[in-house]
C-alpha cells in the first residue's frame, strides 16, 4: 500500500518551459488535492477533485491546469513556468475526513 | 471561512507534555476542529479532529472548550520527533476542503 505517490521529487525549470506533475493513489479516494507551500509559509490549496471527471478551483489556480480522468491520478499541469511558482507542491487524497498527503514535488523556475 | 489563531511557535522539553492552543471565536456549529502537522521536509499528516467533546487517539488529546471557541491540542509526552509545525484548521461539515494557516513551530528539547 504506497498511499499518494508523486513524481519527480525535485525538478528545475526554465522560465516558459511546461510540465507535469504527477500524482497518484492507491486508496481508492474520491477526493483528490493539489497545494502548494513556499517557504515558511502554510499550504495553498492550488485545485481539487471530488471524484473522476469533476474538478474545481482553490484558492491560487491561475498558472495551473488539473484533470482527473481516473480515480487514482490527479497530474498538475504547469503551463508557462513562471518564477513565482517556484515551490514545494503537495498531492493529497481522502475517503472523507482525513487527508493524506504525498512526500511533495520541489520546483525550481529559474 | 472561520479562521483560527495559533501561537508562531512554542518550545518543550523532551518527555514533557506540550499544550497547544488555538482560538476559534467564529467556528459555526457544523464546523469541525482538525489538527495536522508537518514534520521537516514532508507532506503534513492528519493528528486528531473533534467536533465538540474531547478527543484522544495514539498521537493526542484534543480538549474543546465548552463553548468551542477555543480548543488545545495535547501532546502528552513530547519526543524529538514530535517538532513539527502544527496547523489548528476548521472544516465545515459539508466541505471536503483543509486551509492551512501559518500553524505553530514547536521545538523539543532533548
Amino acid at each position: 500500500n504506497a498511499g499518494v505517490t508523486q513524481t519527480p521529487k525535485f525538478r528545475i525549470l526554465k522560465i516558459g518551459q511546461s510540465m507535469t506533475l504527477q500524482c497518484t493513489q492507491d486508496m481508492n479516494h474520491n477526493y483528490m488535492y493539489w497545494y502548494r507551500q513556499d517557504p515558511g509559509m502554510g499550504l495553498k490549496l492550488i485545485y481539487y477533485s471530488v471524484g473522476a471527471g469533476i474538478t474545481d478551483k482553490g484558492e491560487v489556480p491561475n498558472g495551473y491546469n488539473v484533470s482527473r480522468s481516473t480515480t487514482e491520478d490527479f497530474p498538475l499541469r504547469l503551463e508557462l513556468a513562471a518564477p513565482s511558482q517556484t515551490s514545494v507542491y503537495f498531492c493529497a487524497s481522502s475517503l472523507v475526513r482525513e487527508l493524506f498527503f504525498g512526500e511533495g514535488s520541489r520546483l525550481t523556475v529559474l | 471561512d472561520a479562521k483560527t489563531t495559533q501561537p508562531n511557535s512554542m518550545e518543550s522539553n523532551e518527555e514533557e507534555p506540550v499544550h497547544l492552543p488555538c482560538n476559534h471565536s467564529t467556528i459555526s456549529g457544523t464546523d469541525y476542529i482538525h489538527w495536522y502537522r508537518q514534520l521537516p521536509s514532508q507532506g503534513p499528516e492528519y493528528v486528531i479532529h473533534g467536533l465538540t467533546s474531547n478527543v484522544n487517539n495514539r498521537m493526542a488529546s484534543l480538549a474543546i472548550a465548552e463553548d468551542r471557541k477555543s480548543s488545545t491540542l495535547i501532546l502528552h509526552r513530547a519526543t524529538l520527533r514530535d517538532a513539527a509545525v502544527y496547523y489548528c484548521i476548521l472544516r465545515a461539515g459539508n466541505d471536503y476542503k483543509l486551509s492551512f494557516g501559518a500553524g505553530t513551530t514547536v521545538t523539543v528539547r532533548a
